[in-house]
Parts: structure tokens; sequence; C-alpha cells
């Protein structure tokens, strides 16, 4: 069964802090794998699309990395902004054209000043 | 270029009705998707019509239908509605898939759908 596992479920550290998301997977086949931003009540928006064969993946203060053979991704949020909480959801496609989307259960951050 | 948009953004039913959700996917997309999003079972995946078929269907009841027309625009319909229908159903657009290549998918802000 593919399956999207994140943790930790939430998180609160103080502005100006860095933190790191975890994200495991069992999809089979693995085509790419997505970190999304979805702030409350809006669409999630994406940051970061990784294929297999990219370990790293910058987007200014966030950084994705892939271990394709452990099957882990890390998302990496340097420098938090209040504007960084938000729940931020792993995302990995089931189908090679990637319209059919597995989500973990995101990591749901907060970031207090 | 204008973003992917949903029509209405909330809704307000009564068990037993039927609704019908609207989405107008990103100028040039013509795969649209549909996602179910419930505090308890997150995001799960509903379906995805490309050329106005429907292509991947996930693991709902047939309650849940959809259609895609020529100009991309998509529907999604729930008849007899239950309270666990709750939720906020978001869609998301990507340029047409092919060789293998997976595109990103654009997400519109969603309906949120409240069953009485």
């Amino acid at each position: 069964k593919n399956q999207v596992e994140q943790s930790p479920q939430s998180l609160i550290i103080l502005e100006g802090k860095n933190c790191t998301l975890q994200c495991n997977y069992t999809v089979s086949p693995f085509s790419n794998l997505r970190w999304y931003k979805q702030d409350t009540g809006r669409g999630p928006v994406s940051l970061t699309i990784m294929t297999f064969s990219e370990n790293t993946k910058s987007n200014g203060r966030y950084t994705a990395t892939l271990d394709a053979d452990t099957k882990q991704s890390s998302l990496h949020i340097t420098a938090s902004q209040l504007s960084d909480s938000a729940s931020y959801i792993c995302v990995v496609p089931s189908d090679n054209a990637g319209n059919m989307l597995t989500f973990g259960g995101g990591t749901r951050l907060m970031v207090k000043p | 270029k204008a973003g992917v948009t949903q029509t209405p953004r909330y809704l307000i039913k009564t068990r037993g009705q039927q609704v019908t959700l609207s989405c107008s996917p990103i100028s040039g997309h013509r795969s649209v998707s549909w996602y179910q999003q419930t505090p308890g079972q997150g995001l799960q995946f509903l379906f995805e019509y490309f050329s106005e078929t429907q292509r991947n269907k996930g693991n709902f009841p047939g309650r849940f239908s959809g259609r895609q027309f020529s100009n991309s625009r998509s529907e999604m319909n729930v008849s007899t509605l239950e309270l666990g229908d709750s939720a906020l159903y978001l869609c998301a657009s990507s340029l047409a898939s092919s060789g293998g290549i997976s595109y990103e998918q654009y997400f519109g802000p969603g309906t949120r759908l409240t069953v009485t």
C-alpha cells in the first residue's frame, strides 16, 4: 500500500530558529517527491519537486533533501519567520504522470515571536 | 496568469441533498484533479480528468462523481450527502502529462462544504 508518513505532527519554534521536517514514503513506482506549504483555509502551494536523481534542492530559506535508497526526505527551514507558520505536506505521486498524489499527514509548524 | 479558481468558496447543505462544485483550471492546463481534505483523513485523491475523460480514480464511493468540459473546466458532484462529507474540497490543475514527465499541480483555494 502506498504510504507517506511525516514527523513530527506538530512543531513550535521561535522566530529566527531553524527546523527540519521528516518524510518517509513507500510509494511505487517512484517518480518524484514534492513538498507543499498550506496556510490555514487555503490550497497547498508547491515548495519543491525532487526527482529520484536529486539529493538536495533549495527554494529560498527552504531546502529539501531526498534519499531514494532509504525512501526518506527532509525539509529544512532556515531562519524561520512568522509567515512560515503553516502545514507542510510531503506528497508522492503514485502514478508516472504525477496526477494521483499520495499525501502525508503534514507537519503543523507554528513560529512564535 | 490567473490561478485555479473554485466556486463557491463556502457551502452549507443538509444530509441527503446533492451538491455541485466547480473548478476553472489555469489557462492551458488540461488535467484537473480533485481532492478531499478532512481533519481526520488529511488530503485524499478523488479523481483526475484529462481531455474530458476520467483518467484516474481514488477510493471513494460512487456518490462522488465529476466531469470535465471541452474548455477543461471541471465539476464535481456529491449526491446523497452525509455528515462525513463535510470537508475542504480542493481542485488542482496541471499541464498535460506525456512521455513519463510529471508536471507540477497548482491548487485552487478550495470549497468548504459543511453538511448538517
